[in-house]
């Protein structure tokens, strides 16, 4: 399979919460990032986590990593219209190679 | 501080033309990448450096060269470009495997 897996959308009511899953295959992978990216624009890096740390919590944005079945999630609480876009997962392999997914594309429902 | 920048913006190219990407970074950073993104395929990894002088092949480096010939500097270059080469291409840099900062991408046409 493919070394980093995304769903390609998801759709969220504006308030609740979005978890947006990723599983990865190469279990030596020492970062793993999220990034966000809108219309038009590059990448942004939301967070990221090394690979000794289960969960990493930054104001709305909460990152769960299960290293042992290689899942990798992000949770935005109370989503808002401005968290529209493609969010990419990235892990870091030991040759420092990056490699993401193709992207969820997050949609907000009013 | 400009963080990281992109030359040009846009292209057009004709199919076995060739030209060179211009990725500069201000910020001191060893590590620097090219990408590039299309439709339902995400990023993928062209060609990577992690430091001066040093270059290394990323996922789809066939078709690409580069050289890292200055810290700040990161050149991408198409010897003769083909239509499968039309994409959107993002560098970014890193001072070591932590927050990576992208440019705004370079929007090649090859016709």
């Amino acid at each position: 399979g493919e070394d980093v897996e995304q769903s390609l959308f998801l759709s969220v009511r504006e308030g609740d919460s979005s978890v947006i899953n990723c599983t990865y295959t190469d279990s030596s992978s020492t970062y793993l990032y999220w990034y966000k990216q809108e219309p038009g624009a590059g990448l942004q890096l939301l967070t990221y986590i090394f690979s000794n740390m289960d969960m990493k919590q930054d104001q709305r944005l909460t990152v769960l990593l299960n290293k042992k079945d290689k899942h990798l999630s992000l949770r935005i609480a109370d989503t808002q219209t401005g968290d529209s876009a493609i969010y990419f997962c990235a892990v870091m392999k030991r040759d420092d190679k990056i490699i993401f997914g193709k992207g969820t594309r997050l949609h907000i429902l009013p | 501080n400009a963080g990281v920048t992109q030359t040009p913006k846009f292209r057009v190219l004709k199919t076995g033309q060739s030209m060179t990407l211009l990725c500069a970074q201000d910020m001191n950073h060893e590590y620097m990448y090219w990408y590039r993104q299309d439709p339902g395929m995400g990023l993928r990894l062209i060609h990577y450096s992690v430091g001066e002088g040093t270059t290394a092949k990323g996922e789809v480096p066939d078709g690409y060269n580069v050289s890292r010939l200055k810290k700040q500097n990161f050149l991408l270059g198409l010897e003769s470009a083909a239509p499968s080469q039309t994409s959107v291409y993002f560098c970014a840099s890193s001072y070591a495997a932590g927050e990576q900062y992208f440019g705004p991408g370079t929007r090649l046409t090859v016709t």
